[in-house]
């Protein structure tokens, strides 16, 4: 089974940036489609995006494809999620997660990152 | 985007009693491969979501075989045979078949 270990909260003022780090334990690093996601408690998951640990592709939803952007660092196991811009409705839980492919699904997830964006 | 609409929102349910949640989606889940691309999550609180059913009625390893999936193209249901405490939380649906992927409005389970 994979881990998947989030780096800590984080505290923003509106227009800056933030990055939120995500390390895979427990398999190979390359060949898996990790994905993120944030939800806002009380309210459904969104999904942000999805990147490919092992050749790098990535792909954004469209509503944050001008200012999201995952990188990948294969030497530390890890994958960065850095969202510019930030305005307060970004302020939320933003959890990566691993596809597994035989189900089709979110197999493993993380515990979460809480970023806030505050004046 | 696919739309996924899900029913009750709250479920109030005494413990040892079935529990049954519905989710809709906007447009067909099923796949030219024929699986339907539906998967339920439990959320406890306080924790992130955990995988229950995978392709509309598949059990995740280790999820208990009270729960149960079943449905159509876009008319899915998530069966609980008797509840039990541990079982309360934040049910979502969610629809695999293409991004952006796409989670309904989550059901809370609460126990009478």
């Amino acid at each position: 089974q994979v881990q998947l270990v989030q780096s800590g909260a984080e505290m923003r003022k509106p227009g800056a940036s933030v990055q939120v780090s995500c390390k895979v334990s427990g398999d190979t690093f390359t060949g898996h489609a990790l994905h993120w996601v944030r939800q806002t408690p009380g309210q459904r998951p969104e999904w942000m995006g999805w990147i490919n640990t092992g050749n790098g592709k990535t792909r954004y939803a469209q509503k944050f494809q001008d200012r999201l952007t995952f990188i990948r660092d294969t030497s530390a196991s890890t994958v960065y999620m850095k969202l510019s811009g930030l305005r307060s409705e970004d302020t939320t839980i933003y959890y990566c997660a691993i596809w597994t492919a035989e189900w089709e699904a979110f197999g493993d997830w993380g515990r979460g990152t809480l970023v806030t964006v505050t004046s | 985007d696919i739309v996924m609409t899900q029913s009750p929102l709250s479920l109030p349910v005494s413990p040892g009693e079935p529990a049954s949640i519905s989710c809709r989606s906007s447009q067909s889940l099923l796949h030219a491969n024929r699986y339907k691309y539906l998967a339920w999550y439990l959320q406890k609180p306080g924790k992130s979501p955990q995988l229950l059913i995978y392709l509309g009625s598949n059990r995740a390893s280790g999820v208990p075989d009270r729960f149960s999936g079943s449905g159509s193209g876009t008319d899915f249901t998530l069966q609980i045979s008797r509840v039990e405490a541990e079982d309360v939380g934040v049910y979502y649906c969610m629809q695999g078949l293409q991004p952006p992927f796409t989670f309904g409005q989550g059901t809370r389970l609460e126990i009478k």
